[in-house]
């Protein structure tokens, strides 16, 4: 069975500060990781999905990494802003079984001005 | 604008009294998805749907219905609801590529349920 885990679960920097964060899971066979914000009360926003065949992907001030073979994926953040204050959660699809994306139980970012 | 919605966005109600949420996406996916958020717990599957009249259990489906009449709806029915269903709920979809590494997963902005 897939296990998704995030670590730190919370996390508070000043502004400015470059960040990363990370996400772990069990089982390597999968199709696909995607990095989501949340914020409070809010949906889910897809960040990046980087395929199983990619190392990396980026946008913006954003960049993920996926290490299929050792179950490891990092969010880096470029420049925080207050405006990254949020939840951040990874969700990977596994091959095998029902279409679905297993979680995280996310971090959460606080970036201080 | 591609979107996935939920109606209502916010609900109170009894234990007891029916209530369905709706789910609607525009984007013709094939795949579409309920999820339940709990504080503690992550998100987690209760229902999918693969196309039209093809739906199935996830890891929560007690105390839930689904129905896929079309393609691009799917809503989630209560029939008796219990207070251990407050939650907040997420319609999801996806292009369902046959399971590829394209299949990108977008979700709706979130039902909160209250169930006294």
């Amino acid at each position: 069975k897939q296990e998704v885990t995030q670590i730190p679960a919370a996390l508070s920097v000043p502004e400015g500060e470059n960040l990363v964060l990370n996400c772990s899971f069990t089982d390597s066979a999968i199709y696909n990781l995607q990095w989501f914000r949340q914020d409070p009360g809010k949906g889910l926003t897809s960040l990046l999905l980087i395929q199983s065949s990619q190392r990396e992907q980026t946008s913006g001030r954003l960049n993920a990494s996926l290490d299929k073979s050792s179950g490891r994926s990092t969010l880096y953040i470029a420049a925080s802003q207050p405006g990254d204050s949020a939840t951040y959660l990874c969700a990977v699809l596994t091959q095998g079984g029902s279409e679905k994306l297993v979680f995280g139980k996310g971090t959460k970012l606080t970036v201080n001005p | 604008e591609a979107q996935v919605t939920q109606n209502p966005r916010y609900l109170i109600t009894v234990t007891g009294k029916k209530l369905t949420v709706t789910c609607s996406q525009n984007m013709n996916h094939e795949y579409m998805s309920w999820y339940r958020q709990d504080p503690g717990l992550g998100l987690r599957q209760i229902y999918y749907s693969m196309n039209v009249e093809v739906t199935d259990k996830g890891d929560v489906p007690e105390g839930y219905k689904v129905s896929r009449k079309e393609k691009r709806n799917f809503p989630l029915i209560l029939e008796s609801p219990s207070p251990n269903q407050t939650s907040l709920y997420f319609c999801a979809s996806s292009l369902y590529y046959r399971r590829s590494s394209y299949n990108e997963q977008f979700f709706g902005p979130g039902t909160r349920l209250t169930v006294l």
